[in-house]
């Protein structure tokens, strides 16, 4: 398996400008986490989905901030407009949740800077 | 709210010794409590996990303790290798919820 894939890699965009994130989870999840990791706040759950349904947007900073996973396969988080303080690595992670089983594997990342 | 301390931030040790990594927890019913290693521009890996009804957990280098009274648990990493150079990151499961509280991580430094 591939594991966990996000796009891009890396992302530079001028402030007020919308952002959008991909990540496709490893296939058979039925769970996948947006983290946000920066060096003041360290690793930060932002929103996840249980079977394709938000289950938990608690973390998700502001309005500015959405997350949408259409399918088993593909999920977006979008940021309009960016703003500099925004600027962070962003993680994906899949995990299938069954009975006692809760491993997340976590994508390579998206580093986002935002001018 | 629930938390989970970690401690040391740093870590620097010679190759061969012996690391130790200590967290504690806050939430009482946690009861899944996972270990991630995180390479230099890499996402965090799983490298290793303990369940509350388990005591001590090994593979190969590393291990795991558990000490559901005190809430808290370690990694160990024995005969440490270069390689093993990393931020590592404790986590407890929220109960009642597939959420985890990470703690605010190790670097470790093994010096060749």
């Amino acid at each position: 398996d591939a594991g966990v894939i996000q796009s891009p890699r890396h992302e530079v965009t001028e402030m007020g400008q919308e952002v959008t994130l991909r990540c496709k989870p490893i296939s058979g999840h039925n769970s996948l986490f947006w983290y946000r990791q920066t060096m003041m706040r360290g690793l930060e759950l932002l929103i996840y989905f249980n079977n394709n349904v938000p289950i938990d947007d608690s973390g998700m900073p502001e309005d500015r901030f959405s997350a949408k996973m259409p399918n088993a396969s593909f999920s977006t988080l979008k940021i309009q407009p960016s703003e500099p303080r925004d600027s962070a690595v962003y993680f994906c992670a899949s995990s299938l949740i069954s009975g006692g089983s809760y491993e997340q594997y976590f994508g390579p990342g998206t580093r986002l800077t935002v001018t | 709210g629930e938390n989970v301390e970690q401690h040391p931030s740093t870590l620097s040790v010679q190759e061969g010794d012996s690391a130790v990594i200590k967290c504690t927890y806050s939430d009482s019913a946690s009861n899944y409590f996972p270990w991630y290693k995180q390479e230099l521009g890499k996402g965090p890996q799983l490298i290793i996990d303990i369940r509350s009804n388990v005591g001590e957990k090994k593979d190969q280098r590393i291990a795991v303790t558990l000490n559901k009274t005190a809430k808290h648990f370690s990694l160990h990493i024995t005969e440490t290798q270069p390689e093993d150079s990393a931020v590592y990151f404790c986590a407890a499961i929220h109960s009642g919820t597939y959420k985890y509280i990470f703690g605010t991580g190790t670097r470790l430094k093994v010096l060749a």
